[in-house]
Order: C-alpha cells, then structure tokens, then sequence
C-alpha cells in the first residue's frame, strides 16, 4: 500500500499490556518511529528503531520490527490511565531526503 | 524560551480572510516542516525547508504559502481558504533532514477553522 496503516482504536483495562500495530510502506526505511500526542498537543518522540534491529526496550516500552512483513508493533507493559493519548507510527524515506511519513495514529484508551 | 512555540494556538477565519500561522524553534535546529492533521487521516506533510531552502512542496494548494525568513521561524500564510482546510496545522523541526535519525521536535499546533 502507499500509506502507513494503523488501527484507529484499541481499549484496554488499567494494568493489561497494549500493543499497537503498525504496516509501513517502504522496506528500505532506515529508521522506524512512534510517536505519541496527548489531548491538546503536538506529538512528542517516544521512541525509534534502527532498521538493522528486530526489537528495542526502554523500560515499559518494546518495539518490534519486522523487515520482511514492513511491520512495526509498540507493546507498554501495565499500561496507565496516563497512558491514554494516540499514537503515531512513521517511516523515514531515505530516498526522499528523509523526511518522514506518518499513519492516522491509534487512540488508546485505558480504563480504570 | 526552549522548543517549538506556534501561535496562535486557535484561529477562525472566513472563506476570503488572510491569516498566517507562526512558528519559531530555539534548538538550534536547521529543517522546518508544516503538517495537516485532520481527524481519522494520516499526518500529511505539506512543507519541508532546509537551511531556509524549500526542499518539499507536497502538492499544496496554492492558497497556502509557506515563508522560511531563517532557520528559526517559518510561517503559512493562509488566502482564500476553504472549510475543508479546517485542521489541526503542526510545524515541527530537526537537524538537516537527511542526517542520522531525523527526530522531529513538534510545537502544540494551531487549530485552524474555515467558517
């Protein structure tokens, strides 16, 4: 497909893990993001991968690559109310002067 | 005052007004980019300059126009907007786009409506 492809809604219960998927378009794509945007906000970096690295940790957070599919899944571990905000997966087109591209974002919702 | 500040945070503005929307970086930053944020869709880029030098029109209508006066502010002039250009307007900046990881810096947006 053209676009970057993420589902628009995921609930989940106060303490369960989440995890957010992603399809990206370009298999070249050097570097992988997610970013996340709370109410009233810009979007602010939340982490990114390497595209030579199938997984990367940062306390609560693991991102998973997956070249061959052009996959990207975010998983946070006993996820918070705190956590609630959408979330945006982007590409990085080095073919294009690296600019990046970005999915419509998936609005995650903790209830208590 | 550090990141990236946009303003006016909100506007309104009839299908004939001319507005713009600011944005200013003061992280020493030297690429500039304004996106379109509209409910449901992808972020769509709209402008990319580096070092004051457009390097991405992404087939914007012409009734928005960037200006890139340094590497620290960059402007959209709005002109006979239509309600379908009512969005959330995002600038963001970063070190040159083509070097290493390009990390983004986004202001909070200004919601723009197009009576």
């Amino acid at each position: 497909g053209e676009d970057v492809e993420q589902s628009l809604f995921l609930s989940v219960r106060e303490g369960d893990s989440s995890v957010i998927n992603c399809t990206y378009t370009d298999s070249s794509s050097t570097y992988l993001y997610w970013y996340k945007q709370e109410p009233g906000a810009g979007l602010q970096l939340l982490t990114y991968i390497f595209s030579n690295m199938d997984m990367k940790q940062d306390q609560r957070l693991t991102v998973l690559l997956n070249k061959k599919d052009k996959h990207l899944s975010l998983r946070i571990a006993d996820t918070q109310t705190g956590d609630s905000a959408i979330y945006f997966c982007a590409e990085r087109w080095d073919n294009q002067g690296g600019k990046l591209i970005f999915g419509q974002g998936t609005e995650l919702s903790v209830k208590p | 005052e550090t990141g990236v500040t946009q303003t006016p945070r909100h506007l309104v503005m009839g299908m004939t007004n001319k507005k713009s929307l600011k944005c200013e970086q003061h992280l020493g930053h030297n690429a500039m980019y304004w996106y379109k944020q509209s409910a449901k869709k992808p972020l769509e880029l709209m402008f990319v300059y580096n070092f004051k030098e457009q390097t991405e029109n992404n087939s914007v209508p012409s009734r928005f126009s960037p200006e890139c006066p340094n590497s620290s502010h960059l402007f959209l002039h709005l002109h006979t907007l239509q309600p379908e250009d009512s969005a959330l307007y995002l600038c963001a900046s970063s070190q040159p786009a083509d070097v290493g990881a390009n990390v983004l810096t986004f202001g909070a947006g200004s919601r723009l409506t197009v009576l």
